[in-house]
């Protein structure tokens, strides 16, 4: 069964204090993993898409990586605004399936 | 990306009552898909629909509980049928972005309190 664990559950930063936060999955095949950041009452927002390991993308405070078994999500000098849950999703290459099983997410919390 | 809107926004519902919740879309696309997130946990598929065909639902969710229509590329509605306290989420649509990427694009959700 393909299964996608996030942690920590939740992570408190100061202000400046860098981080990271883990995704990993176990699938019998990975075609893309996908991370989005959600806030209160809102839908997911995209932040990145990585297909294979050793991939990386950078946006802004955020860099996301990639493994063979899990992903991270480097969160550096974050602000306050960067507070959010964070969304860890895979997509599986087996077949026609084509929907996204989701991590139970981060949710962070970064204080001035 | 796509941007995708979806009514109502919230709303409150009596038990054993249905609601309908609509999800709209700035382009056409072929694959959309209905997400639930209860309380305080991750997104869970409800089903993906397709236009012209018939809703694909994941394990746990029928289509007499969830009916979903598709009557064009744009356009998608899901219904939440006899509700139950238990049926209290957030429901979400999203859709692949153009060109056939992988990645997926979510509306703003429905909060669906059901007293």
């Amino acid at each position: 069964e393909d299964q996608v664990t996030q942690s920590p559950e939740a992570l408190r930063l100061q202000e400046g204090e860098s981080s990271s936060l883990n995704c990993s999955y176990t699938v019998s095949g990975l075609r893309g993993l996908f991370w989005y950041r959600q806030d209160p009452g809102k839908g997911p927002e995209f932040l990145f898409t990585l297909y294979s390991a050793g991939e990386e993308k950078e946006k802004e405070r955020l860099k996301a990586t990639l493994t063979k078994k899990e992903s991270f999500l480097h969160i550096t000098a974050p602000k306050p605004e960067d507070s959010a849950t964070y969304l860890c999703a895979v997509r599986i290459s087996s077949g026609s399936a084509r929907q996204l099983t989701f991590g139970s997410g981060t949710q962070l919390t970064v204080l001035p | 990306s796509a941007v995708i809107s979806q009514k109502p926004s919230r709303d409150i519902c009596q038990r054993g009552t249905s609601l309908t919740i609509q999800c709209q879309v700035d382009s056409q696309v072929t694959m959309m898909f209905w997400y639930r997130q209860q309380p305080g946990q991750s997104l869970t598929l409800i089903a993906t629909a397709n236009q012209g065909s018939e809703a694909t639902y994941e394990s746990g969710f029928v289509i007499d509980k969830f009916p979903i229509s598709r009557p064009n590329l744009t356009f998608s509605t899901l219904t939440v049928s006899n509700m139950s306290p238990e049926d209290s989420s957030i429901y979400l649509c999203s859709v692949e972005g153009p060109g056939g990427t992988d990645t997926q694009y979510f509306g703003p959700g429905t909060r669906l309190t059901v007293l």
